[in-house]
């Protein structure tokens, strides 16, 4: 059974520019949460989306935006790029959103 | 304000001794525990959990104590290994629709 997939592993984007960032849950899985990961404040939750419909979202500025498709995949998208956005993002998927959460290898981004 | 903390960033210990790593929590509506464990260039993987109607839950050489009154809990690692040198992520959840509110991690590192 295939993990939780993110792409792209690796990006480097400069300040004001956009990102898109993709996960794909295990499947049967349906909900879906990304969180942002920095050094100095561990993992922060950004959004969990179930059935597309978003259920949660964490204190980020509206920069931050995800969906969910159809198929249980996920996007979160940044706009207008900080350096301060440079982080490991991961996508964690569930069978149900009290489900236990198991995490991809994440996306990390670098802004320059 | 952090809900989870993990005072301490790293924690260095002897190969066949015990770790023990420590997470404290201000939210009393907090319910479920868990500690995820986490290598570089992987995503965090689930390592144990315990409810709050119970004080201690226990599988193969992790044990994670909890300490309702004081809002504590500990992961004691016994004995440790090498290959438990990773970072530690405390994580807690309350009833209802509420995300997992992680701690900033701890980086254990087990010397042979």
């Amino acid at each position: 059974k295939a993990g939780v997939t993110q792409t792209p592993r690796y990006l480097i984007k400069t300040r004001g520019q956009q990102v898109t960032l993709s996960c794909s849950p295990i499947s049967g899985h349906r909900s879906v949460s990304w969180y942002q990961q920095t050094p100095g404040q561990g993992l922060q939750f950004l959004f969990e989306y179930f059935s597309e419909t978003q259920r949660n979202k964490g204190n980020f500025p509206g920069r931050f935006s995800g969906r969910q498709f159809s198929n249980s995949r996920s996007e979160m998208n940044v706009s207008t790029l900080e350096l301060g956005d440079s982080a490991l993002y991961l996508c964690a998927s569930s069978l149900s959103p009290d489900g236990e959460l198991f995490f991809g290898e994440g996306s990390r981004l670098t802004v320059l | 304000d952090q809900q989870v903390k993990q005072n301490s960033p790293s924690l260095s210990v002897q190969e066949g001794r015990i770790s023990i790593l420590n997470c404290d929590y201000t939210n009393s509506m907090f319910d479920y525990f868990l500690w995820y464990k986490k290598y570089p260039a992987e995503g965090p993987t689930f390592l144990i959990s315990i409810s709050s109607i119970k004080d201690k839950n226990e599988d193969g050489r992790f044990t994670v104590f909890l300490n309702k009154s004081a809002k504590h809990l500990s992961l004691h690692i016994v004995p440790s290994q090498p290959g438990d040198s990773a970072v530690y992520f405390c994580a807690a959840s309350g009833k209802g629709n509420t995300p997992l509110v992680f701690g900033k991690g701890t980086r254990l590192s087990v010397i042979a």
